[in-house]
């Protein structure tokens, strides 16, 4: 079956620094990627749409320079926190569907990354 | 505004005892309904997904029903087990290149 790779799986980094998590879907091509972020017992919130090729759609309220989405193939998203701070830690998920799939074939997620930030 | 509305917010059963979770959704026009098992710290396993045509859909021990006149959904576990302990989400998608409207999800624990 489809393999999203989330890496890495937990990070803890201190107040300012900055973050990169990254997407790869392993057995397929995806053109578009979602990163979420989930709260403990929320649900899963869309940040952005990941287009591989061009710029990344935002959701209202994600800031775009905080929130670096980068998806320069057809296989890799990456999901930078910029200058990270504590309210910046929760689980951030990334997800892909096959390229070509309609809006009806399964997403597939990665296994999240557990931010921490000090 | 496009909702999904998940119950009961968390439930505690037997081991081998059956179970079913309820999904309420406002999103329109709808596509389609998924149901996703969500391991404490990791990411949704997709479960089932159902059109506006489908009434029901088995994977295994996991049979979800769709009721698009009413807009419910519900998701039976059938002789549960101790692995089955997750969060099942609840997710609908709208007609177009929409975002994916989210369940806050059902906290499932199986005891011995």
């Amino acid at each position: 079956g489809a393999v999203v790779s989330q890496h890495p799986s937990r990070v803890i980094c201190k107040s300012g620094t900055s973050v990169k998590i990254e997407c790869r879907s392993l057995d397929f091509q995806a053109t578009t990627m979602f990163w979420y972020r989930q709260f403990p017992k929320q649900s899963l919130m869309l940040m952005a749409t990941s287009n591989e090729g061009s710029k990344a759609t935002y959701e209202q309220g994600v800031e775009k320079d905080k929130f670096l989405i980068n998806h320069a193939s057809l296989t890799l998203s990456t999901l930078t926190v910029t200058s990270a701070h504590p309210e910046d830690s929760s689980f951030y998920i990334c997800s892909a569907r096959e390229s070509g799939h309609s809006y009806n074939s399964p997403l597939h997620f990665g296994n999240g990354t557990r931010l921490t930030v000090t | 505004k496009n909702q999904v509305e998940q119950s009961p917010q968390s439930l505690i059963i037997l081991e081998g005892k059956n179970c079913t979770l309820q999904c309420n959704y406002t999103v329109s026009p709808f596509s389609n309904l998924r149901w996703y098992k969500q391991d404490t710290g990791r990411g949704p396993v997709s479960l089932t997904i159902m059109t506006f045509s489908e009434n029901t859909k088995s994977n295994g021990r996991y049979t979800a029903t769709l009721d698009a006149d009413t807009k419910q959904s519900s998701l039976h576990i059938t002789a549960s087990q101790l692995s089955d302990s997750a969060s099942y989400i609840c997710v609908v998608s709208a007609k177009g290149n929409t975002p994916l409207v989210f369940g806050k999800g059902t906290r499932l624990s199986v005891i011995a």
